[in-house]
């Protein structure tokens, strides 16, 4: 059974770094094919694709976020990691990890229960 | 970035009700398409993919259609569990984006 689960801060001061951690079971992001990503959704809005990090460590970011996005792995702890820096009030939401479907689509069947940022000074 | 939209933005119906949700993409995606539902304070739930592909455990009463720029959900007989927002998500190409969202609420 495939489980995530967002872990970080609830809160974070203007301009601070965010560090959010997904730990997974299930899976083994080192076999073929297999990815991980994250999404954000501000209260009320859509979902916001962020970042995707592949069994290769090959990484894919949204490009109105590359220059603030960083998304690694650590294959032996079952975990992602995200970090986004310079935040500000906008970056509120509740952020998402994700398993992708399947080794070759872009569909995403497993996702954590969510972890709710509030950026505020 | 490929744009999705949505429509309606919302609809009100009642159980039983079939209801059908339409997405547009703004650029070609052939099939590469997704429907999403979510539920207050849940994640969000894939019901479709590869635009018509039911997922695992899904109810029947779900279904997608369409392939390059128009896709739509049906809905075949609404039930109590199914009042919540459908998102639509192409997987075409880098960024993925998401459609903004139809609610299914109860008449």
């Amino acid at each position: 059974q495939i489980t995530l689960k967002e872990s970080g801060p609830t809160l974070v001061k203007p301009t601070q770094t965010l560090t959010l951690t997904c730990t997974f079971s299930g899976f083994s992001l080192s076999t073929s094919g297999v990815a991980v990503g994250w999404f954000r959704q501000p209260p009320g809005k859509a979902p916001e694709w962020l970042a995707l990090i592949f069994w290769d460590d090959d990484k894919q970011y949204s490009p109105s976020l590359r220059t603030r996005l960083t998304i690694t792995k650590d294959t032996s702890k079952n975990q992602v990691v995200l970090t986004v820096t310079d935040m500000d009030p906008v970056d509120t939401a509740t952020y998402y990890c994700t398993h992708r479907r399947g080794t070759s689509w872009y569909y995403f069947d497993y996702w954590g229960q969510g972890a709710l940022v509030t950026v505020s000074s | 970035d490929i744009q999705m939209t949505q429509s309606p933005s919302s609809v009100s119906a009642s159980v039983g009700d079939r209801v059908t949700i339409t997405c547009r993409a703004s650029r070609n995606v052939n099939n590469w398409l997704a429907w999403y539902q979510q539920k207050p304070g849940k994640a969000p739930n894939l019901l479709i993919y590869g635009a018509s592909s039911l997922e695992t455990g899904v109810p029947s009463r779900f279904s997608g259609s369409g392939s390059g720029t128009d896709f739509s959900l049906t809905i075949s007989s609404l039930q109590p569990e199914d009042f919540a927002i459908y998102y639509c998500q192409q997987g075409h190409s880098f960024p993925f984006t998401l459609g903004p969202g139809t609610r299914v609420d109860i008449k």
